[in-house]
């Protein structure tokens, strides 16, 4: 069965503070994917990785950064926490270069910064 | 531009009763449409994809989604609702602005709710 986990459920934060937001996959899937889920907006593109040490710029990428060492984990860091960024986290994969494939997601981290 | 809409913020639906929820879309090529699904405290899970071939799809849980190329619709479907059908649907198309991975671009999302 696939899987995709998240280090966190929930997760509060202070302003300033430096967050750091962890994605396992264990289906050996090229394709990485942050987004962030707000009401009314649907899912908002942060960033994606389409192989190890390779990341693009999503639709809102301002005030975040990721990482890709190793292709099952992709780390979603918020440099510095803002109250702007209060929202629900995914993690998603998927297999391939094609664009037919579904993406796999985890259960969310939910982010409260005060 | 590229979009997807969902039109309606929630539908609501007896038990028993026929669904619908809608879609439209706006892409530059040949359109690659999903339907995700949220329940609750969940993360979103994949019902159904169309890519090519027939109009008329078939996914999980019973559901269905039609695709009409000169009303540019993806409406899933269903044709008889349980309350378990109570979530958060998710229309989406392929992001051809590019080519190097599977994006896609997610609509706002259409509360179902399923009275008993």
């Amino acid at each position: 069965d696939v899987k995709v986990t998240q280090s966190s459920r929930y997760l509060v934060k202070r302003t300033g503070e430096k967050v750091f937001l962890e994605c396992v996959q264990d289906m050996d899937h090229e394709n990485m994917f942050w987004y962030r889920q707000d009401p009314g907006l649907g899912l908002r593109l942060i960033y994606f990785s389409y192989d190890v040490k390779m990341k693009e710029k999503g639709d809102i990428p301002e005030g975040y950064s990721v990482s890709r060492e190793k292709k099952e984990r992709f780390s979603l860091i918020l440099e510095s926490a803002s109250t702007n960024q209060t929202s629900m986290y995914l993690c998603a994969s998927s297999p391939g270069t094609g664009a037919a494939y579904e993406q796999y997601f985890g259960p969310g981290t939910r982010l409260t910064v005060t | 531009a590229q979009s997807v809409a969902q039109p309606e913020d929630q539908v609501n639906v007896a038990e028993g009763n026929p669904l619908t929820v809608k879609c439209t879309y706006s892409v530059s090529g040949n359109p690659y449409l999903f339907w995700y699904v949220q329940y609750p405290n969940r993360g979103l899970q994949f019902l159904l994809k169309y890519i090519t071939g027939d109009n008329l799809v078939k996914g999980s849980y019973g559901f269905e989604a039609e695709f009409n190329k000169s009303q540019t619709s993806f409406h899933l479907k269903k044709p008889s609702a349980l309350v378990s059908d109570s979530a958060l649907y998710f229309c989406a198309v392929r992001d051809f602005r590019y080519s190097s991975a599977s994006k896609i671009i997610f609509g706002s999302g259409t509360r179902l709710s399923i009275r008993p």
